[in-house]
C-alpha cells in the first residue's frame, strides 16, 4: 500500500528565514517520483518540484529544494528566504505503481504561514 | 502555454439536483483526473482518462461518473447530489497515463456548495 505522511498541521516561519516542511513515504514499488504542490486559498494546487527516486541529486527549483533521504523514505521540501506569499497550504505527494496502476497519493497537507 | 481550466468556478446546487463540471487540459496533455477535496477528507482521487477511456477509478459511488472527448477535454457529473458532496473538485492533466515522473498539473478548481 502507498502512503505520504506529514506529521506537521501547521508552521509559523518569519519572514527571509528558511523552514523545513516534512514528507515521509512508503511504497514497494522501486520508481516512483515525489512531488511537492502549494495551495494558497483560491484553491489551486501550484506544482512546485519533483525527485525521481532514480535520482542521485536532490532537486531544485529556486527557492524550493527537496532534500531527499531514500534510506529514511522522507522527501522534506526546504524553502528558503520565506516570503508572505509563501503562506499557504503545501501537500507532499507521490506517483508509484500499486496494484497494476499509477496511483498518485497525497498527504493530508501542512499549513505554513509566514509571519512579517 | 494555457494550464488546466475548469468551470465553473464556483456553484450552488440543491441537494438531488445533479452537477456537470467541466475541464480542458494543458494543451498536448491526454491525461485527466479528477480529485475531491474537503476539509475532513482530504484530498482523493476520483478517477483518471486517458484517450477517452477511464484508466483508473477511485472509492466513490456511481453517482459520480466522468468522460473525456477526443480533444481530451473532460467533464464529471455527480448525480442526486447530497449535502455531503460539497467540496472543491480539481481536476489535473499530464502528458500521458504512466510514469513515475508524470508530473501533474492542477487547474483552479471548481467550488461546489449543495444546499
Amino acid at each position: 500500500a502507498q502512503k505520504i505522511t506529514q506529521t506537521q498541521p501547521g508552521m509559523f516561519v518569519q519572514e527571509k528565514e528558511a523552514v523545513t516542511l516534512d514528507c515521509t513515504y512508503d511504497t514497494s514499488d522501486p520508481s516512483y517520483g515525489l512531488f511537492w504542490y502549494k495551495q494558497p486559498s483560491s484553491g489551486e494546487m501550484i506544482f512546485l518540484i519533483y525527485q525521481g527516486s532514480y535520482d542521485q541529486q536532490n532537486a531544485t527549483e529556486g527557492r524550493y529544494s527537496l532534500n531527499f533521504q531514500k534510506a529514511r523514505k522522507s522527501a522534506n521540501l526546504v524553502i528558503s528566504a520565506s516570503q508572505l506569499g509563501d503562506s499557504a497550504m503545501y501537500f507532499c505527494a507521490m506517483r508509484a505503481n500499486s496494484g497494476g496502476y499509477q496511483k498518485v497519493t497525497f498527504g493530508t497537507g501542512t499549513k505554513l504561514q509566514v509571519i512579517p | 502555454k494555457a494550464g488546466v481550466t475548469q468551470t465553473p468556478r464556483y456553484l450552488i446546487k440543491t441537494r438531488g439536483q445533479q452537477v456537470t463540471l467541466s475541464c480542458s487540459p494543458i494543451s498536448g496533455h491526454r491525461s485527466v483526473s479528477w480529485y475531491q477535496q474537503t476539509p475532513g477528507q482530504g484530498l482523493q482521487f476520483l478517477f483518471e482518462y486517458f484517450s477517452e477511456t477511464q484508466r483508473n477509478k477511485g472509492n466513490f459511488p456511481g453517482r459520480f461518473s466522468g468522460r473525456q472527448f477526443s480533444n481530451s477535454r473532460s467533464e464529471m457529473n455527480v448525480s442526486t447530489l447530497e449535502l455531503g458532496d460539497s467540496a472543491l473538485y480539481l481536476c489535473a492533466s499530464s502528458l500521458q497515463t504512466g510514469g513515475s515522473g508524470n508530473t501533474i498539473y492542477f487547474g483552479e478548481g471548481s467550488w461546489l456548495t449543495v444546499v
